[in-house]
């Protein structure tokens, strides 16, 4: 069975901190990944997608993949207490569907 | 661009009500769409990948004849939740991916929060 783990946290983190996030999934055949921010009682928003191994950078947000390792991370620079909510890694294994994680959750104090 | 769109965003009905909840690409077409459940402090569960111009398909444990599924045109799912009981209450999202298949991402609506009395 595909699966995609996530430790589910709480991840606590200072305001202004980095805070990293990881996953590893099982698939060695994963072709997509996918990061998504859910806050409390919202639907799930994209926020970071990269196919190929290394980094990928948007804004504070970096997303790292290691395909040999098959480990996906999401590192936020200068964390904000708005950044406080639960991440889910999502990895495409090229049919129809995508595997989600159950999601880490950061708390950034202010 | 890409965006989802689902309606209603919450119902509140008594047992035994049928309940219709729709899921609109508005800026793409979408061959693909899919429906999940949250329940609180819970991760999302997959219930059904609903294909246009066939039969939806249903994940282990989910009854297809309480939840129907319609995908009638390349921008509309619905979701119908037959005679509804209190266990039904959830959050259901749908999301929709650009192309089908391939490297792109799946994108959310706002979700339905169905309460049933």
């Amino acid at each position: 069975q595909k699966e995609v783990e996530q430790n589910s946290g709480p991840l606590s983190v200072p305001e202004g901190a980095i805070a990293s996030l990881n996953c590893t999934y099982s698939d060695r055949g994963s072709q997509s990944f996918f990061w998504y921010r859910q806050y409390s009682g919202k639907s799930p928003e994209l926020i970071m997608f990269i196919y190929s191994n290394g980094d990928k950078e948007d804004g504070r947000f970096t997303a790292q993949l290691n395909k040999a390792s098959q480990k996906l991370s999401l590192l936020i620079r200068d964390s904000q207490p708005s950044d406080s909510a639960t991440y889910l890694c999502a990895v495409d294994t090229g049919g129809f569907k995508t595997i989600f994680g159950a999601g880490t959750r950061l708390f950034v104090k202010a | 661009g890409a965006v989802v769109s689902q309606h209603p965003s919450r119902v509140i009905c008594k047992s035994g009500t049928s309940v219709k909840i729709e899921c609109r690409s508005l800026d793409f077409q979408a061959t693909t769409m899919f429906w999940y459940r949250q329940f609180p402090k819970q991760s999302l569960m997959l219930m059904a990948t609903s294909n246009e111009g066939s039969k939806a398909t249903y994940e282990q444990g989910v009854e297809k004849d309480k939840f129907l599924i319609n995908h009638a045109s390349l921008t509309l799912s619905t979701l119908t939740v037959t005679s509804a009981h209190p266990e039904d209450s959830s959050f259901y999202i749908c999301s929709a991916r650009p192309g089908g298949t391939g490297d792109q991402p799946q994108h959310f609506g706002d979700g339905t929060r169905l309460s049933i009395l």
